[in-house]
């Protein structure tokens, strides 16, 4: 299985800045042929299921805020919150649909300073 | 506009047989490329991955869990339907059931149900 590490576990930023959430896989997610890394940010508050927020690494989900960004290739990938907002609170969680089994990241949990 | 929403029982014994079931709307399980995936997350832990299947039958499971998990599809009730065999108190958790195109990541969840295994 293809693991994946997420750092922080936890993380508290003031309203305004900027939030980064780091995220390692064990193997490489970018399919070579497509030039497209498997790879995907969700969303997740309390009593709520899972939100996609980017896919294929760096592309924003419709409806999704442009103050949402993901980027990174290979193994090493990253979210950008910029300008937090209070609605930003959530566990966030990578997730590789590479390989079968998809897996996800720990989570990490966005607090307000 | 894709919905799915998971039902089953709330509460179930250790070594009982869990079967939950997915009814969506919004799309077909006839169409070749579309997928419906479950998932379970513990209180307060991550997500996991259970099973898929796709219209043609191509079913895939977790390779941890794959003796205890049945998927079927039935069409015609656009419902797609998970059994666990021998549940345990570490099975509890609140079940997704989630839509995705094939080789794309999951795009649509239900809201979740919670499954509570105790004696």
């Amino acid at each position: 299985d293809i693991v994946m590490t997420q750092s922080p576990d936890s993380l508290a930023v003031s309203l305004g800045e900027r939030a980064t959430i780091n995220c390692k896989s064990s193997q490489n997610v970018l399919y070579s042929s497509k030039n497209k890394n498997y790879l995907a940010w969700y969303q997740q508050k309390p009593g709520q299921p899972p939100k996609l927020l980017i896919y294929w690494a760096s592309t924003r989900e419709s409806g999704v805020p442009d103050r949402f960004s993901g980027s990174g290739s290979g193994t090493d990938f990253t979210l950008t919150i910029n300008s937090l907002q209070a609605e930003d609170v959530a566990v966030y969680y990578c997730h590789q649909y590479y390989d079968t089994p998809p897996t996800f990241g720990q989570g990490t949990k966005l607090e307000i300073k | 506009q894709i919905t799915l929403k998971e039902s089953g029982p709330t509460f179930v014994r250790p070594t009982q047989t869990l079967t939950l079931t997915c009814t969506f709307s919004g799309f077909s399980l006839s169409t070749s490329t579309v997928g419906v995936g479950w998932f379970r997350q513990p209180p307060g832990k991550a997500l996991e991955w259970l099973a898929l299947i796709y219209r043609d039958d191509d079913r895939r499971y977790s390779p941890s869990l794959k003796s205890r998990l049945t998927i079927t599809k039935d069409t015609s009730k656009d419902q797609v339907v998970l059994t666990m065999t021998n549940m345990d108190p570490v099975d509890t958790g609140t079940y997704y059931c989630a839509y995705r195109q094939r080789h794309n990541c999951y795009s649509y969840w239900g809201q979740g149900t919670l499954v509570t295994v105790s004696s």
